[in-house]
């Protein structure tokens, strides 16, 4: 079946540093995706991204939807201490599943 | 502000047990799914359902059982449980099937001793 490649698989930052992490597919998605599931929680949707080359932001989040359509990045900008949790990608094809990632976990010390 | 509510919380089986994992959503979505949490796995969908009285396989179906009767409920049944099915289930809804926006519960941790 269809994967995500989802990268780096953890990450431990100090408090104030940029975050990156991406995703990439073999096949080709409509639709991407980013989750942050907080501890103990369900996840959450951060963004969506619906066209090729398309950039969105959510306060310090920016996502990229890439030119190929086989891959996506998250940054994180100044990273706080509740940054902390799982993202997850995912790639939606209409008539299809949504895929997820195997997620990143991200560590915060302040 | 319900959104997508899960019951239980927790829960621990001997193997050969059957239990019903409920899940019950107020926010009027059709696309309704379960996926499993494994660490290192990620999230992976199990059933999902596009529709009172509409039901279908994901990736990981085997084991489990699922009807939808009413467009509020999506029961996930275990018919005979095993260790391996010890895991952290969500439930997820969505008002938009074509756009993979899922609304997720806060989780049933299941443990099959």
């Amino acid at each position: 079946g269809q994967q995500l490649n989802q990268s780096p698989q953890s990450m431990f930052i100090q408090e104030g540093e940029d975050v990156s992490m991406n995703c990439t597919s073999s096949s080709i998605f409509n639709t991407w995706l980013w989750y942050k599931q907080d501890p103990g929680e369900g996840p959450v949707l951060l963004i969506a991204l619906y066209k090729a080359g398309e950039l969105t932001s959510n306060g310090r989040l920016t996502a990229q939807f890439g030119i190929t359509r086989k891959d996506s990045f998250l940054n994180i900008s100044a990273s706080i201490p509740s940054d902390v949790g799982i993202y997850f990608c995912a790639g939606y094809q209409a008539g299809t599943a949504l895929i997820f990632g195997k997620g990143t976990t991200l560590s915060v010390s302040s | 502000n319900a959104g997508v509510t899960q019951t239980p919380k927790f829960q621990v089986l001997k193997t050969g047990q059957s239990m019903t994992l409920q899940c019950a959503q107020d926010m009027n979505h059709e696309y309704m799914s379960w996926y499993r949490q494994d660490p290192g796995m990620g999230l992976r969908l199990i059933h999902y359902s596009v529709g009172a009285g509409i039901t279908d396989q994901g990736e990981v179906p085997n084991g489990y059982n699922v009807s939808r009767s009413t467009t509020e409920d999506f029961p996930l049944r275990l018919l005979s449980a095993a260790p391996s099915q010890t895991s952290v289930y969500f439930c997820a809804s969505s008002g938009y099937l074509d756009t993979g926006e899922l609304f997720f519960g806060e989780g049933s941790r299941l443990t099959v001793l």
